[in-house]
């Protein structure tokens, strides 16, 4: 079985840009949940999408938005990019939203 | 404080020792207890998932969870310079994606 995928992998953008970045989960997976990995700040949850509904979202400002298809493909939508979004952006795939998640290699996003 | 914490190293080791890794944490509802490895330019890979407290095992790698001591930790027998990578420390309350807190990692470095 394949496993998660994320394009692209990296990323350089200015401040004020927006991005878009795409996560296609292991083949049977519902649940997508979405992390920004930073070395101050770790692994921090951004939201969770399960069949095509955002099911969970964590503390970060409107600026960070998400969807997923009816594929269980998702995409993470950042607008107004500000130099702290420099990050490693990390999907995980889980088959209904549990703790065993499975992660992609991330997207690395530089704003500067 | 943080709920959830964890020694970020270095740790350097020589090959073949015994390796352990630890995190505290501070939140009495978290029943689910999770290790991942991250080597570099690479995502999260699950290592180890138990459920409350107790032992498990699996290969060289064993987990054990104190929950009256609130102290997880990772035992790496016969240890590999492959084993050299960052290693995560996750719980959660719930079966829920949403939920879980990961520790902010421990750089390990196996010297041949």
């Amino acid at each position: 079985k394949a496993g998660v995928t994320q394009t692209p992998r990296y990323l350089i953008k200015t401040r004020g840009q927006q991005v878009t970045l795409s996560c296609s989960p292991i083949s049977g997976h519902r649940s997508v949940s979405w992390y920004q990995q930073t070395p101050g700040q770790g692994l921090q949850f951004l939201f969770e999408y399960f069949s095509e509904t955002q099911r969970n979202k964590g503390n970060f400002p409107g600026r960070f938005s998400g969807r997923q298809f009816s594929n269980s493909r998702s995409e993470m939508n950042v607008s107004t990019l500000e130099l702290g979004d420099s990050a490693l952006y990390l999907c995980a795939s889980s088959p209904q939203g549990d703790n065993e998640q499975f992660f992609g290699p991330g997207t690395r996003l530089t704003v500067l | 404080q943080k709920e959830v914490e964890q020694d970020p190293g270095p740790l350097s080791v020589p090959e073949g020792a015994i390796v352990s890794l630890n995190c505290t944490y501070s939140n009495s509802a978290f029943q689910y207890f999770m290790w991942y490895r991250q080597y570099s330019r690479k995502g999260p890979e699950l290592l180890m998932y138990t459920y409350s407290s107790g032992n498990k095992e699996d290969g060289r790698f064993t987990a054990q969870v104190d929950k009256s001591s609130k102290y997880i930790s990772l035992f790496i027998r016969d240890s590999q310079p492959s084993d050299s990578a960052t290693y995560l420390c996750a719980m959660s309350p719930y079966s829920s994606a949403s939920k879980i807190i990961f520790g902010s990692g421990t750089r390990l470095s196996i010297r041949p």
